[in-house]
């Protein structure tokens, strides 16, 4: 069955880069966009981005040019977010999801210092 | 952008009633024949779960209690009837193009 296991909470400083992982299974990775999806505490969903894996072409939001880069690695079937310079204003849950169907667990950010 | 405007904020329905979810976009989201609209519920720790797809089409396993309908800008999702354990968040996202702007949510409470 389609799984998105994603990498466990992450408490960082303000200014430390950060790197969240999104393994994939029971599909093939190449064939489906992956999304990413951003929740602040208590407010609502918010895309992000997208990535192909099969050639990792990428499209973001442009609120988030600035902020979030978007990989893949398809030997271990593995999508990656890395967010730069995050502040507090960046804590916040992270999901990575197939297309519409299928989601991560989400991952919890927390920017303190 | 596509603004995705949802409403109510809030909606109280009594067990057994008919609940109205109304998405409006600022423009069109209709391609090649197709609505691509979608409807998530989400409720507080877990991720959101896709219902709806491409405005009305009954996602596996959900039950026919939810429907979704509607064209272009206006949208609607149905719950008819509400349950207990419909008690949740729901969203709406467009992807006709990027970025796939969601809806502010819904929050659905029993009254």
């Amino acid at each position: 069955q389609v799984q998105l296991q994603q990498s466990g909470p992450q408490l960082v400083r303000p200014g430390a880069s950060v790197k969240i992982s999104c393994k994939a299974s029971g599909y093939s990775f190449t064939n489906y966009w992956m999304h990413w999806v951003r929740q602040r505490p208590g407010q609502g969903l918010e895309w992000i981005g997208m990535i192909d894996p099969s050639d990792s072409e990428t499209r973001l939001d442009q609120k988030f040019k600035d902020k979030a880069t978007l990989t893949v690695d398809k030997s271990s079937s593995t999508a990656y977010i890395q967010l730069s310079s995050p502040t507090s204003e960046d804590s916040a849950v992270y999901y990575c999801a197939r297309k519409t169907d299928y989601w991560g667990q989400g991952t919890t950010l927390t920017v303190s210092s | 952008d596509i603004v995705l405007t949802q409403s109510p904020a809030t909606l109280a329905v009594s067990l057994g009633q008919r609940a109205t979810i109304s998405c409006r976009a600022s423009e069109s989201v209709d391609s090649y024949g197709n609505s691509f609209m979608h409807w998530y519920q989400q409720k507080p720790g877990q991720p959101p779960k896709l219902l709806i797809y491409r405005a009305s089409n009954l996602e596996s396993g959900i039950p026919a209690r939810f429907s979704g309908s509607g064209s272009r800008t206006d949208f609607t999702l149905t719950i008819n009837p509400v349950e207990a354990d419909d008690v949740a968040t729901y969203y709406c996202q467009q992807s006709n193009e990027d970025p796939y702007t969601f809806g502010g949510g819904t929050k659905l409470e029993i009254k």
